[in-house]
């Protein structure tokens, strides 16, 4: 159980163009789901929480304008990098909270590649 | 502020060879300590959860444990599947329900 999928796994795109990922919680609920952006051999760094039909939370330094989230149902999360420049290239991971435990499951992963 | 430092940075075993993974924390009142697998390439795996101090907790080769200032993840007789970086996160009681991780622990072990 506890399963979190993201897609695509990996994309490249041209600079100036959005790129969306989807985070979904595949086997249990999620009011609550996090979005994180990981730069080589360091740790997650969170960008912001979405909570299901509400308004995102963001992290300070995050741009909100840039990179927006919407949490539309329970299972869904989506993550929209407009505008992408090559600095946004990165690996960024969703989490889903699973209410019962507080345990956050993670995806596994989108590689974004910004040419 | 909730911080959390994992030691050592990288740790390099034999196979066979048991060791322990140090996180270290300052939280203002604790919800839940969490320990995490990461692969190259991958989202962390959850590994376990530990709510109070004196909790243990085992999967296969690996236990945690959890005082009030520390958790420790034990690993016994390691094997090679078993290199990863561990992740450590706390969760505060208060407030936001976000994690605060650790810059993890680089574990190899060596055929």
């Amino acid at each position: 159980g506890a399963v979190v999928s993201q897609h695509p796994s990996r994309v490249i795109c041209k600079s100036g163009t959005s790129v969306k990922i989807e985070c979904r919680s595949l086997d249990f609920q999620a009011t609550t789901m996090f979005w994180y952006r990981q730069f080589p051999k360091k740790s997650l760094m969170l960008m912001a929480t979405s909570n299901e039909g509400s308004k995102a939370t963001y992290e300070q330094g995050v741009e909100k304008d840039k990179f927006l989230i919407n949490h539309a149902s329970l299972t869904l999360s989506t993550l929209t990098v407009t505008s992408a420049h090559p600095e946004d290239s990165s690996f960024y991971i969703c989490s889903a909270r699973e209410s019962n435990t507080d345990t956050q499951y993670f995806g596994p992963g989108t590689r974004l590649t910004v040419l | 502020e909730d911080q959390v430092t994992q030691s050592p940075e990288a740790l390099r075993l034999q196979e066979g060879e048991s060791s322990s993974l140090n996180c270290s924390y300052t939280v203002s009142g604790l919800r839940g300590l969490f320990w995490y697998r990461q692969d190259p390439g991958k989202g962390p795996e959850f590994l376990f959860t530990l709510y109070s101090a004196g909790e243990e907790k085992e999967k296969e080769r690996l236990k945690a444990t959890l005082t009030k200032k520390e958790s420790f993840l034990h690993i016994t007789a390691p094997k090679p599947e078993d290199s990863a970086t561990y992740l450590c996160a706390v969760q505060a009681a208060q407030g936001a329900q976000k994690l605060v991780f650790g810059q993890g622990t680089r574990l190899t072990i060596n055929p």
